[in-house]
């Protein structure tokens, strides 16, 4: 079945980095394209960051871009979001998701557990 | 611009049915979209996708109180024979090319 096993969560500080991983695993990783999605304390889901399934292409949301960094290896099946001078408002759960394409639709139709990303002083 | 509106919250009855709505932006009648629950203290789990023609494909193990219909640009999620685990947050979700979005979503309640 599909799993997708986050990592690399924790307490950073303003200004800090840090790299959540997540390791896919029951389905051909290289074939799909894949998301990272954040939920803040208390509110809905925002997408943040994805990326085609060669790599080849990648996209964020303006919240995070120039400052976030989307990445894959498809030979060891996991993909990773670098985050770099995190800010307050970054402070989430981040989930990895998997996406089905098809005719030029993308959805999310697998989801990992979520991982907390705190960035306090 | 990419916008999907949902109610904040809804509530129905254990046993009824409810039927929760996203509306797509001006111009965007077309896209398909996709919905996503979350149970309390959850991750999020998807449910189904919805094209503007009403046809849906749901995920592994969705149960058939689950479906989806759709009007212009609007996009309906009803769930019948409500039962206690279906109290969650309702997520819609569109695409395009360089961007995902996710309606606000709503809350349902089973009285």
């Amino acid at each position: 079945q599909v799993q997708l096993v986050k990592s690399g969560g924790g307490l950073v500080k303003p200004g800090g980095s840090l790299r959540l991983s997540c390791a896919a695993s029951g389905f051909t990783f290289s074939d799909f394209y894949m998301s990272w999605i954040r939920q803040a304390p208390g509110k809905g889901l925002e997408w943040v960051s994805y990326i085609t399934s060669r790599g080849s292409s990648v996209y964020y949301a303006d919240s995070v871009k120039g400052r976030f960094i989307i990445s894959r290896d498809n030979p060891n099946n996991s993909l990773y979001l670098q985050m770099n001078s995190l800010r307050a408002e970054d402070t989430a759960v981040y989930y990895c998701a998997r996406e089905r394409c098809s005719g030029g639709n993308c959805f999310l139709d697998y989801w990992g557990q979520g991982t907390l990303v705190t960035v306090s002083s | 611009q990419l916008v999907l509106t949902q109610s904040p919250s809804a509530s129905a009855s254990l046993g009824a049915s409810v039927k929760l709505s996203c509306t797509l932006s001006s111009g965007q009648s077309s896209y398909a979209i996709a919905w996503h629950q979350q149970q309390p203290e959850k991750g999020p789990r998807y449910l189904m996708k919805l094209n503007s023609d009403g046809s849906h494909t749901k995920g592994d193990g969705i149960p058939d109180r689950f479906s989806g219909s759709s009007s212009g640009a609007e996009r309906y999620l009803t769930i019948s024979s409500l039962q206690s685990e279906d109290e969650a947050d309702y997520y819609c979700q569109t695409w395009d090319t360089g961007i995902r979005v996710f309606g606000g979503g709503t809350k349902l309640t089973v009285l």
